[in-house]
């Protein structure tokens, strides 16, 4: 089935340990989004990638960096993880981006839970 | 002001009931609607998009007002299953990805 998949699902790290959390799509979508979500608030867009074209939010601090190598792949990297940082992180494609609703349906992951120790 | 606001509950209901939720949003030239659901601890999935003409599928029926500014979702029959946070979700700008959703609306259906 097509999908969106990350890896792992529950991650653990240590105060300023870089970190790296992944997501692949078989959805052939253009779009992909790393959004952070804590708890009982709405996700929160960092940046996304239309294509290899990248969009970074205004407020995304610098620590938060990411990679597309490809299609499929989507890479966030926390280069110093703080204890703000402890999050659920959602990955989500979308088939493209623009005015019409059916293409901007954004398929999300199952995420991936940080903790920060 | 937030893009999109919700009031975020908790709705508790009993099975069979129906309940209503509502959404407003502060950008007139929003474009799209969509209602998403949240299990806990899980990821949004899309539930419907909402058309202005307004939809339904079975037991769920959106609807968009463009002149009050707000999308609705109403759901009859509720299951048990139904238990969730129900995201409202707006996007604004032509071109650009601009999704705003709001923080979410948490119903729990009582046996």
């Amino acid at each position: 089935d097509a999908m969106v998949i990350q890896n792992p699902r529950y991650q653990v790290t240590q105060f300023g340990k870089p970190v790296t959390l992944s997501c692949s799509q078989t959805l052939n979508h253009n779009v992909m989004y790393w959004y952070q979500q804590k708890s009982s608030q709405a996700p929160k867009l960092l940046f996304h990638y239309y294509d290899k074209d990248f969009n970074n939010e205004a407020d995304t601090p610098d620590n938060f960096q990411s990679r597309r190598p490809n299609t499929s792949f989507c890479f966030l990297d926390i280069r110093s993880p703080g204890l703000g940082d402890a999050a659920m992180y959602l990955c989500a494609t979308s088939r493209d981006r623009g005015t019409s609703g059916i293409r901007q349906t954004q398929y999300f992951g199952p995420g991936t839970r940080l903790l920060v120790l | 002001r937030k893009e999109v606001e919700q009031d975020p509950g908790p709705f508790n209901v009993p099975e069979g009931a129906t309940v209503a939720f509502n959404c407003t949003y502060s950008n007139s030239a929003s474009q799209s609607f969509f209602w998403y659901r949240q299990d806990c601890r899980k990821e949004p999935k899309l539930l419907m998009s909402v058309y202005s003409s307004g939809n339904e599928d079975g037991r769920f029926t959106a609807q968009l007002n463009r002149a009050s500014q707000y999308i609705s979702l109403l759901i009859r029959d509720s299951k048990l299953s139904d238990s969730a946070t129900y995201l409202c979700v707006v996007t604004v700008g032509a071109g650009a990805n601009n999704l705003f959703f709001g923080t979410g609306t948490r119903l729990t259906v009582i046996p």
